[in-house]
């Protein structure tokens, strides 16, 4: 079972505009999501994080949301830049910290 | 470059073989954990460390796959008799207080 789904596994977008990625979750017990980035043949980079009791956390371009009562969770980057091109993953960390992650959204931003 | 520092980038097997990875990571970070990523997937959680306690494994480490971590400092991951199934990158992450996970590069294991 998934406990982590991005349903969208590409999106793109023109620079400047906004990119907005999806993300579902089924266990109500998650206490921290987190969004990360992956080039190829690199490890993911982590790009911002929110706890469960929070429903926004801001980081300069990077913002996410989080709807508890939906269970989903979203990052908006705005202005989108073409070196933001990658694959972006939602990740949920349960009581251990142990990570469960989504399978990605590969973003492209269009010049 | 005080990163988690993993070792090789890539190791190409023949099946059967064992294989042995190694982790570093940064130094004052208790938790370490260790992930495997196929194409097109997330990283899936296969094991993690507290210091040198290894405190949950995942039922996708079979009884060929084990890690240890001595003295809590750099972790091993061996697998043996690999196949191809085990195909894969294989990540290491470490933090001092989740969730601010690091993760290295990763070693990416092809078997053949």
């Amino acid at each position: 079972d998934q406990q982590v789904k991005q349903n969208s596994p590409s999106l793109s977008v023109q620079e400047g505009r906004i990119s907005i990625l999806n993300c579902d979750y089924t266990n109500s017990m998650f206490d921290y999501f987190l969004w990360y980035k992956k080039y190829p043949a690199e490890g993911p980079t982590f790009l911002i994080s929110i706890s469960s009791i929070k429903d926004k956390n801001e980081d300069g371009r990077f913002t996410v949301f989080l709807n508890k009562s939906a269970k989903h969770l979203s990052l908006h980057i705005v202005p989108s830049q073409p070196g933001d091109s990658a694959v972006y993953f939602c990740a949920a960390a349960d009581s251990s910290y142990k990570l469960i992650f989504g399978s990605g959204t590969r973003l492209l931003v269009r010049p | 470059d005080t990163g988690v520092s993993q070792d090789p980038r890539h190791k190409i097997t023949k099946r059967g073989q064992n294989v042995t990875f190694r982790c570093d990571p940064i130094s004052e970070h208790n938790r370490l954990y260790w992930y495997r990523q196929t194409l097109g997937q997330g990283p899936e959680f296969l094991t993690y460390f507290q210091n040198e306690a290894q405190l949950e494994k995942s039922r996708l480490l079979s009884d060929r796959f084990s890690a240890e971590r001595p003295k809590g400092s750099f972790s091993t991951l061996e697998i043996q008799r690999t196949e191809q199934g085990d195909s894969a990158m294989y990540l290491c992450a470490s933090t001092p207080n989740p969730p601010g996970y690091t993760f290295g590069s990763g070693t990416r294991l092809t078997v053949v």
